[in-house]
This record gives structure tokens, sequence and C-alpha cells, in this order.
């Protein structure tokens, strides 16, 4: 289930099940989405991203959705395995200027047990 | 081909000290990224630059703080006279082409700054 630390949320999982992370973005003129996958002490790596003019996009067992309405994304893993376990952000680009200064969320660790 | 390469991959300065951080961007990139990183929190942007331009350093202090990215090496972020707040890591990221929205990012293993 899911649960609030005292600093990242956590989401613990059996391995072999499907994981949804879920992220609430903040800027309304944001067009593009991405998401990352932060192991420990190393950094972003990119997972899947998606553009505003669409709301589904999926890659290799990963799904990404995205709700412009209430401004929400999800991520989602299908058979979740060891090696996923590490912290999901969620980031955006958040301005128009023609270049991704990305805003990114406050991350989600994940953590899959045998 | 190399990914984004930063060194050191951790730094200690007392405070008062300067720091100097490296970024060597994948090879063909010319747009450089900083972010920092607070202890589990998410990345914060500093400043974009392309070779030899700021274009936007929005989110770098006013003070102690400053980034190049020379026509020759790899970009530099400065921070002078640290503070124990500047603990943190320093990620940098590298985009080739400036095609706006969706031109992918990609970063570096990042530099962790420890004040004592």
């Amino acid at each position: 289930g899911e649960s609030v630390g005292l600093h990242l949320p956590t989401l613990s999982v059996q391995e072999g099940d499907n994981s949804i992370i879920n992220c609430a973005y903040s800027n309304s003129a944001s067009d593009y989405f991405i998401w990352y996958k932060q192991e420990s002490g190393k950094g972003p790596q990119f997972i899947i991203d998606i553009r505003s003019n669409m709301d589904k996009r999926q890659g290799q067992r990963v799904t990404v959705l995205l709700n412009k309405t209430v401004k929400h994304l999800s991520l989602q893993i299908a058979a979740t395995q060891p090696g996923d376990s590490a912290v999901y952000f969620c980031a955006e680009n958040g301005i128009s200027g023609g270049y991704n200064k990305l805003i990114f969320g406050a991350g989600t660790r994940l953590a899959v047990h045998p | 081909n190399a990914g984004v390469m930063q060194n050191p991959r951790h730094l200690v300065r007392r405070r008062g000290q300067e720091a100097r951080l490296r970024c060597s961007p994948m090879k063909g990139h010319s747009h450089v990224y900083w972010y920092r990183q607070l202890p589990e929190e998410g990345l914060k942007f500093m400043v974009y630059l392309q070779k030899e331009n700021i274009i936007d350093e929005s989110g770098m202090p006013k003070e102690r703080f400053s980034a190049e990215f020379p026509k020759e090496g790899p970009s530099i972020l400065r921070i002078q006279q640290v503070v124990r707040g500047d603990s943190a890591a320093y990620f940098c990221a590298s985009s080739i082409t400036l095609q706006g929205v969706g031109d992918e990012q990609f970063f570096g293993p990042g530099t962790r700054l420890t004040v004592l």
C-alpha cells in the first residue's frame, strides 16, 4: 500500500504486481511531461514522456496517463521487478519559452518486495 | 558514446571556501541545465546555458552563485563562500538542440557537495 513517511511517500508492492505512481503538477501552461527514475546515488534516468495533446502513452512495461482537467499524471509499471525499486519523479516543462525548464515533483519511493 | 560527466562526484568544503563543479555534456550537446537536489526532495532548476551564453538563471541565487559554459571546455557552476545550506546534490543535464517541447535532457551522476 501507500504510506506517507517523514519525507518521501513510499509505495510498497510485491514483485510481479502492477504499480501506479501518481503526481499532481502545478502549471496549467505546461505542455510536456516526463517521468524519471532515480536510484540511490545516481542522476535521474528518463523513463517515458508525454505531450499535452495526448492522454496516454505506452512504453515497455510502463504507461503514462495525463489528465489535464485535474492536472494529474500517473505512471503505471506492469509486473514490477526488484530492479524497479527507486524514487520516481514527475516533471513538467512549465514554460512556453522554447526550452524545457523542468519543474520536478516531490517524488515517490517505490519499494518492491520479493 | 559517453554520457553527461560531472566531477568531482563528491566535494567537501569548509564554510567560506569556494566550490567548483564541472559538467561535460554529451558529445554534440550545446545546451546545459543545472539543478540542485536537497535530500528527499525533487530537483530544482537553477540555470540554463548555451555555449558562451546564460539563457535563464532565474533559479540561481543572486549572490555567491555563478555559472558559465565556455566555447571550449566544461560548464562550471561556482559557489563562493559556501555555507552549510549549500550542501546538496548538484545535477547537470544536457540536450542536443533547441527543439522546444520534447527536447530530452540527459542527466549526469551529480556532484554531492558537503559543507562542514
